[in-house]
């Protein structure tokens, strides 16, 4: 069974990079689509973006410019980097694999809280 | 950019059903994915691909996908279904991921 975990700084200060890593366990990280999703507090989920099996990687537009999802097959993790923040990132951040025929979010890990704050 | 549309909250009696529904533009020919989240636990998958079951979900869980309108029925409510649910499709126009608002399912 996939096993999915981030991990990473529970607190940005604001203007800063948001950097999170979700390391996988039980499935390689090359034969399958990652996403990455965020959920402020009291709000509904928001699709940030996915990286492919071959490192292709897609963006939500209204994030586009800020964000970066990259992978590291030799640990088996793929990671988030979020540029400038402010208090409006503060949210709890899921990484979850990707059905890429269909998008269906099949598995997901337990999520991080990130609160930007200075 | 695509927009589905859901109810905020859904209140039923024990026992009984439960419809849930997810509006979007044409959603007929997109897959509709539904996930449950608990407070504070992450956002599990019940329904993918319209109808489809993930292993270890009840029957009582179903979807459809004929028109409209997406929905999303449980059946023979329990306490433990109460909580929030969220539907979702693959809009492959823009090749995005999109959430509705969720709908927040009270057992009363």
């Amino acid at each position: 069974q996939v096993h999915l975990q981030e991990s990473g700084p529970g607190l940005v200060k604001p203007s800063e990079t948001l950097s999170l890593i979700c390391t996988v366990s039980g499935d390689s990280i090359t034969d399958y689509f990652w996403s990455w999703i965020r959920q402020p507090p009291g709000k509904g989920l928001e699709w940030l973006g996915y990286i492919s099996d071959s490192g292709n990687t897609h963006y939500n537009p209204s994030l586009k410019t800020r964000v970066t999802i990259s992978m590291d097959t030799s640990k088996n993790q793929f990671s988030l980097k979020l540029s400038t923040v402010t208090a409006a990132d503060t949210a709890v951040y899921y990484c979850a694999r990707d059905e890429a025929e269909t998008g269906a979010l099949d598995f997901w890990g337990q999520g991080s809280l990130v609160t930007v704050s200075s | 950019s695509y927009v589905l549309t859901q109810p905020p909250s859904v209140s039923v009696a024990p026992g009984k059903t439960a419809i849930i529904t997810c509006g979007g533009d044409n959603i007929r020919s997109k897959s509709v994915h539904w996930y449950q989240q608990k407070p504070g636990q992450a956002p599990i998958l019940v329904i993918y691909y319209d109808r489809d079951r993930p292993p270890g979900i009840p029957e009582r869980f179903s979807g459809s996908n004929p028109g409209n309108t997406a929905t999303l029925t449980i059946s023979r409510v329990e306490a433990g279904d109460e909580a929030d649910y969220y539907c979702q499709v693959w809009d492959s126009d823009s090749d995005h991921r999109v959430f509705g608002g969720g709908t927040k399912l009270t057992v009363l």
